[in-house]
């Protein structure tokens, strides 16, 4: 499987700010992929991000707003802009097993530790 | 995208006990994941079921799908304290997951 990791763990901005999330993987990568998940609430995918090509969003969001970058095959980033409260939420990254040497394959998506943001 | 539903939304057992989650789904699926998650942490994957299984075991895991119902149920069985968490199906449809509302399942000791 993969090992992700996310940055930050937590944070707590201030309305009309940004907030830039990391991810990082320890194996290359050809998608990765941003969710959302809202307080008390199951998990929304926010965009899908390939290396070499702008990202592909899905209803719902932009790109104005949640800006992304994908730089190599074992990172990218998040950003939210222009942050409001009801931003606040954690935000996931996501990626397919890299190898499919896991158990099922290719088709198993893995999931970082997840960033908690806080909108005052 | 609409989400799938799952049932119930809460659960609470004693230690021992089996649980059960179901979870109905709405596009045609290539398979369907069911992910675990503790005290809003990352996700972590339990099993994926392809959609020409009908049923697939993992320790003390049990999940099964019936396509023509668009449901899927997971059940744990002798559960302990530590299954404590919420459980969410997504169903996958190319890369793209899209995922349920989600159970919470309490284990009491």
């Amino acid at each position: 499987s993969a090992v992700i990791s996310q940055k930050p763990s937590r944070d707590i901005c201030q309305r009309g700010t940004s907030l830039t999330i990391q991810c990082q993987v320890d194996s290359q990568v050809t998608m990765m992929f941003w969710y959302r998940q809202q307080p008390g609430q199951s998990l929304t995918l926010i965009a899908t991000a390939n290396q070499g090509s702008e990202a592909t969003y899905e209803s719902g969001f932009v790109i104005d707003k949640f800006p992304i970058s994908r730089p190599n095959l074992t990172f990218s980033t998040l950003t939210v802009s222009n942050m409001s409260p009801e931003d606040s939420s954690i935000y996931l990254c996501s990626v397919e097993d890299p190898i499919g040497l896991g158990p099922y394959g290719t088709d198993t998506q893995y999931f970082g530790p997840g960033t908690r943001l806080t909108v005052l | 995208s609409q989400q799938g539903e799952e049932d119930p939304q809460a659960l609470s057992i004693q230690e021992g006990e089996n649980a059960t989650m179901n979870c109905s789904y709405k596009t045609s699926i290539n398979n369907l994941q069911w992910y675990r998650q503790n005290s809003g942490r990352g996700l972590v994957h339990l099993i994926l079921i392809r959609s020409n299984e009908r049923e697939k075991h993992s320790g003390r895991l049990r999940v099964t799908l019936d396509t023509s119902k668009k449901s899927s149920s997971l059940l744990i069985t002798a559960s302990r304290a530590a299954d404590t968490a919420s459980y969410f199906c997504a169903e996958t449809s190319g890369s793209r997951l899209t995922f349920g509302e989600g159970t919470q399942l309490t284990v009491n000791p």
